[in-house]
């Protein structure tokens, strides 16, 4: 079963640009079709943030598309999120995930605050 | 994009109850549906997934049901470990989530 551990730095300030990394475990980034980022503001919902295929396709929420990027590295079995010009709106626990036929898998998430 | 309509976004009740979340798409989704507990601090629990097959160690008493564009949650007898904010997710295209249910006691 796919295991998945985001990592990066928890404290970005405003106009900055916040990168995370998911590495996977019990499993190769090949296996699964879709690899997905999800965040949640703090005491608000869900929000899908976009997602990158492992032939390397992407798709983006349309409310971040200018500003995010999701890629791929195959050799390390991990992917990535950029979020560009980041504001206090953007601070949020950012999940990593994926599914199969078996269902979906999350990181334990990682929260990111933007301050100065 | 696909829009996620849940209801209702709190629900107090009592161990025992029976509880009923539901779920509105503006588009078909088929079956393409997942509900999810969440806890404070903690990430997103699947409990089901293609709207009404239980993940793995789920307790039988969480049950979904639905198609199209209807949908719902069940917990047939609400147990005190419940007490939790609860989502529904659409993957027929890309990902939707519906904006919670808090169920609490």
């Amino acid at each position: 079963q796919v295991q998945l551990q985001e990592s990066g730095p928890g404290l970005v300030k405003p106009s900055g640009t916040l990168s995370l990394t998911c590495a996977v475990s019990g499993g190769s980034i090949n296996s699964n079709d879709w690899w997905t980022w999800v965040r949640q503001p703090p005491g608000k919902g869900l929000e899908w943030i976009g997602e990158i295929h492992r032939s390397g396709s992407t798709n983006y929420n349309a409310s971040l598309n200018s500003r995010v990027t999701i890629s791929a590295d195959k050799s390390e079995n991990q992917f990535s999120l950029e979020l560009t010009s980041v504001t206090a709106a953007d601070t949020a626990v950012y999940y990593c995930a994926t599914k199969d036929s078996s269902g979906f898998y999350w990181g334990q998430g990682t929260l990111v605050t933007v301050s100065s | 994009d696909i829009q996620m309509t849940q209801s209702p976004s709190t629900l107090s009740a009592s161990v025992g109850d029976r509880v009923t979340i539901t779920c509105r798409a503006s588009q078909n989704l088929n079956s393409w549906l997942a509900w999810y507990q969440q806890k404070p601090g903690r990430a997103p629990k699947l409990l089901i997934y293609k709207a009404s097959i239980l993940d793995s160690g789920v307790p039988s008493r969480f049950s979904g049901s639905g198609s199209g564009t209807d949908f719902t949650l069940t917990i047939s007898s609400l147990q005190p470990d419940d007490s939790a904010t609860y989502y529904c997710q659409q993957y027929t295209y890309l990902w939707t989530f519906g904006q919670g249910t808090k169920v609490e006691f």
